[in-house]
């Protein structure tokens, strides 16, 4: 079965500073992997996906992260950080490829300092 | 791009009352539409699986007879929650697979029975 864990549950950096957000993943396949991110009282926005193509994925905004099947990891990093950043962040895997159900971990909840 | 409306965006109702939520796909065909249902400071919980012109398939422990779905064309996908009670208070969110491993999630449901 796959499963998620994101490493913190809350994070807080300065802005202009990089952010890092873990990630670690178990998953029976291949799995795809994704990170999304909430504002407050609002839906939830791509930010990038992982499906077995280049293992360095870049997203929207600035974010990327880097597929490592050796570490089952899917860390989301930025190198500077913006105060419209602040936001929850959920690391999620794909059930049953690319039509299944959607696997979240908790969130890590990401605060930037001015 | 795809884009799943849902509405309301968000709802007061009494203590008993029933409560309906729509997820429309404004251009694509959904045929299959996911439900989930997330708790203040937690991470998103699926529901069910609600697939066009058949049963909703539900997580253990979704009551199916409190959340009714129904999915009777391929753009609308609706969840009623029946007899809500204080418990129920919760941001419902859908999402709708839209191709190769893209999922699009409606903006969300903000639910407060009272």
């Amino acid at each position: 079965a796959q499963s998620v864990t994101q490493l913190d549950s809350h994070v807080s950096v300065s802005e202009g500073t990089p952010v890092l957000l873990r990630c670690n993943y178990s998953s029976s396949y291949s799995p795809s992997l994704f990170w999304y991110v909430q504002h407050p009282n609002k839906g939830l926005q791509l930010l990038l996906k992982y499906t077995s193509a280049a293992t360095l994925v870049k997203g929207i905004n600035g974010f990327e992260a880097e597929f490592k099947k050796s570490e089952t990891s899917f860390h989301l990093t930025k190198p500077s950080a913006h105060m419209s950043d602040a936001a929850e962040y959920f690391c999620v895997v794909s059930d049953r490829g690319s039509q299944g159900n959607l696997i979240f971990g908790k969130g890590t909840k990401l605060s930037v300092k001015p | 791009g795809a884009v799943v409306s849902q509405h309301p965006s968000w709802v007061i109702c009494k203590s008993g009352t029933s409560v309906k939520i729509e997820c429309r796909s404004l251009d694509f065909q959904a045929t299959t539409m996911f439900w989930y249902r997330q708790f203040p400071k937690q991470s998103l919980m699926l529901m069910a699986t609600s697939n066009e012109g058949s049963k909703a398939t539900y997580e253990q422990g979704v009551e199916k007879d409190k959340f009714l779905i129904n999915h009777a064309s391929l753009t609308l996908s609706t969840l009623t929650v029946t007899s809500a009670h204080p418990e129920d208070s919760s941001f419902y969110i859908c999402s709708a697979p839209t191709g190769e491993y893209g999922y699009t999630f409606g903006s969300g449901t903000r639910l407060t029975v009272v």
